[in-house]
């Protein structure tokens, strides 16, 4: 049971790129969260997904897309990337929308350069 | 909105002594849940502890509990017999119990917590 990961673990691009974070979880669980960490901040909400099949926008969702690909899986996309985008990302899950605690990835390092 | 305000950017203990982190929080909702994560340097987030709004009582793990102050909107977190695996980022959390906001977790900036040996 790997609980909730994340891919890559590090990752440099540079501006005008693009690239997909990968997230999956293997607890079964219906609901899925893309946060990201900037320094001397908590964590801000980027999209989530309440269910299979439906996503929303959270707190900070400019520049990104999501796809709730399965029950398992849900990626967030960077279209064209910029320097602001630098931060670490989490993927988190829970077992519903309502449910009491979210469940945490490791992280992925981004740098835009 | 709801926000949540962490004042002590940095704290730090003597190994086996007790530290409180502060936190205080703003919101018109009657009914949410407030929570202290922990995030060593490994980034994982841990889930320390958690209080539900309705409930007077202090939520309390094992060296971990909560003074939770409905009223004045503060939620402090203090940790007994301090250790030094206890050093980490500690970030309090809110979210709300209505169904529609239930998704967000709003956090604060954290308090980063070093322990001396």
């Amino acid at each position: 049971n790997a609980g909730v990961t994340q891919t890559p673990k590090f990752q440099v691009l540079k501006t005008g790129q693009s690239m997909t974070l990968q997230c999956a979880q293997d607890m079964n669980h219906n609901s899925m969260y893309w946060y990201r960490q900037d320094p001397g901040m908590g964590l801000r909400l980027i999209y989530y997904s309440a269910s299979e099949g439906t996503t929303d926008k959270g707190e900070v969702p400019n520049g990104y897309n999501v796809s709730r690909l399965n029950k398992r899986e849900f990626s967030l996309r960077l279209e064209s990337a910029a320097p602001s985008q630098t931060s670490v990302y989490f993927c988190a899950s829970s077992p519903g929308p309502v449910s009491y605690e979210q469940y945490f990835g490791p992280g992925t390092r981004l740098t835009v350069t | 909105a709801q926000t949540v305000t962490q004042s002590q950017p940095e704290m730090s203990v003597q190994e086996a002594e007790t530290v409180t982190l502060s936190c205080t929080y703003d919101t018109s909702e009657s009914d949410y849940y407030l929570f202290w994560y922990k995030q060593p340097p490994s980034r994982q987030m841990i889930l320390v502890i958690r209080q539900e709004a309705y409930k007077q009582q202090n939520a309390t793990e094992n060296r971990f509990s909560v003074n939770f102050q409905k009223a004045a909107k503060s939620f402090s977190l203090k940790i007994s017999d301090s250790q030094l695996g206890d050093a980490a980022m500690y970030f309090c959390a809110y979210r709300s119990a209505m169904i529609q906001g239930a998704q967000k977790l709003v956090f604060g900036q954290g308090t980063r917590l070093t322990i001396n040996p």
